[in-house]
């Protein structure tokens, strides 16, 4: 079966603390996206990478790093300097064409303690 | 900027009863305008795109159509298991992201 997986489903950080939230597919895609979702909220871009060993900031990058060193994974860091981190979190993922249907994870719920 | 705005922000169906959720949208050359439902602590599950003015796309009881400004999603005859969040999104330009809306709650009621 192919698609996105998320781990873990929940985490919980405390304070002052860095936490990797994990995000692999299997669906031979270029390009993969970190988002964040609030209650009530659409969803907002973190972070997006286009090609291994290549990214981009969205339009809340600060508080978060990744990387992209092989074309399944794309790990998000949620780092102490992210002052409100409590958030479900989506990766997501898109063959590269010109439409960008993107095929969304099950999300992982972040939670500061 | 692009801008996408959802209407209504929630809204409750008894069981039968049609109804259309809209998405209004602002953006500098539109490419696709995606629709995606979400359950409750899940992630997004892909609906549709759409991709020119006049277009439109069903799927058992959800048709979707677009305009130059907005887009609809028509319920027909809904049931419980319609139950969700429904996601409008947009991709403009030459961006590869998208831009999505803060999304309609749906619940029908048996």
């Amino acid at each position: 079966d192919g698609g996105i997986t998320q781990s873990p489903k929940y985490l919980f950080r405390k304070e002052g603390q860095n936490v990797t939230l994990s995000c692999e597919q299997n669906l031979n895609h270029d390009a993969m996206y970190w988002y964040r979702q609030d209650p009530g909220q659409g969803l907002r871009l973190i972070y997006y990478s286009q090609i291994v060993n290549d990214f981009q900031k969205g339009d809340i990058a600060e508080g978060y790093s990744v990387s992209r060193e092989k074309k399944e994974s794309f790990p998000l860091t949620v780092t102490s300097a992210q002052k409100n981190p409590t958030a479900f979190y989506l990766c997501a993922s898109t063959a590269q064409r010109v439409y960008n249907e993107q095929f969304f994870g099950p999300g992982t719920r972040l939670t500061v303690l | 900027e692009d801008q996408v705005t959802q209407s209504p922000e929630a809204l409750r169906l008894q069981e039968g009863e049609s109804s259309s959720l809209n998405c209004s949208y602002t953006v500098s050359g539109l490419r696709g305008l995606f629709w995606y439902r979400q359950d409750p602590g899940k992630g997004p599950e892909f609906l549709f795109t759409l991709y020119s003015a006049g277009e439109e796309k069903e799927k058992e009881r959800l048709k979707a159509t677009l305009t130059k400004k907005e887009s609809f999603l028509h319920i027909t005859a809904p049931k419980p298991e319609d139950s969700a969040t429904y996601l409008c999104a947009v991709q403009a330009g030459s961006a590869r992201q998208l831009t999505f809306g803060s999304g309609t709650q749906l619940t029908v009621l048996p």
